[in-house]
């Protein structure tokens, strides 16, 4: 089955800095990878999805990239604000299929 | 559109009780899933079905949980008997192909 690995576990960076976040995937088939973001006590919520056919795709400050070739892809956000301060759950999954997530990582922005 | 609708949104039971946790998905997505969140597990993949009939139950923990879809607008979730280990939130999710959303989630503390 598919393997998702995600890095790094917790991220801290200063508020106007960029964070990165990177995921590998093992199933060669999977061409579905969303990103989701959990506030403290909420829902996980999708931010931002790419599919296979597509290489890059960027809404305002949070961009995604995606290496078929080499099975991995990354999540980009620039200019950080507090409120970006949440832990993020990368995904991967075959067509029509359940999703396998990544294990997190808790992003902290300080002021 | 209300999104996908978790009953209780809060659970406090004691050891021994049976739990029924509900879930509405969004209407015209074909596929729902049951997850478990704990600190220590992560986000974790009970179950899911397409089109009401169940696909993996792989992540079902033991013949204490089971789960339902008897139609296209409804699934529960059921601990029989319930253990403080299964305290945790408990999201159900739905999806067209593509695109999968999260409930609110219930927080089920077991005493």
């Amino acid at each position: 089955g598919e393997n998702v690995e995600q890095h790094p576990s917790t991220l801290s960076v200063q508020e106007g800095d960029s964070a990165v976040i990177k995921c590998t995937y093992s199933d060669s088939a999977s061409n579905y990878f969303p990103w989701y973001k959990q506030e403290l006590g909420k829902r996980p919520q999708l931010i931002i999805d790419i599919r296979s056919n597509v290489g890059e795709k960027k809404d305002q400050r949070i961009a995604v990239t995606l290496n078929k070739t080499a099975k991995h892809f990354s999540l980009h956000i620039t200019e950080t604000q507090p409120e970006d301060s949440a832990v993020y759950f990368c995904a991967a999954s075959r067509p029509a299929s359940k999703l396998t997530f990544g294990t997190g990582t808790r992003l902290q922005v300080t002021l | 559109d209300a999104g996908v609708i978790q009953s209780p949104r809060h659970e406090v039971t004691e050891m021994g009780q049976e739990v029924t946790l509900r879930c509405k998905p969004i209407s015209g997505h074909n596929s729902l899933f049951w997850y478990r969140q704990t600190m220590m597990r992560g986000l974790e993949l009970l179950i899911y079905f397409n089109n009401n009939v169940p696909i993996d139950d792989s992540g079902m923990p033991e013949d204490r949980f089971s789960a339902k879809m008897p139609n296209a607008s409804f699934s529960t979730l059921k601990i029989q008997p319930s253990e403080p280990r299964d305290s945790a939130v408990y999201f159900c999710a739905s999806s067209a192909p593509g695109e999968q959303y999260f409930g609110p989630g219930t927080r089920l503390t077991v005493l």
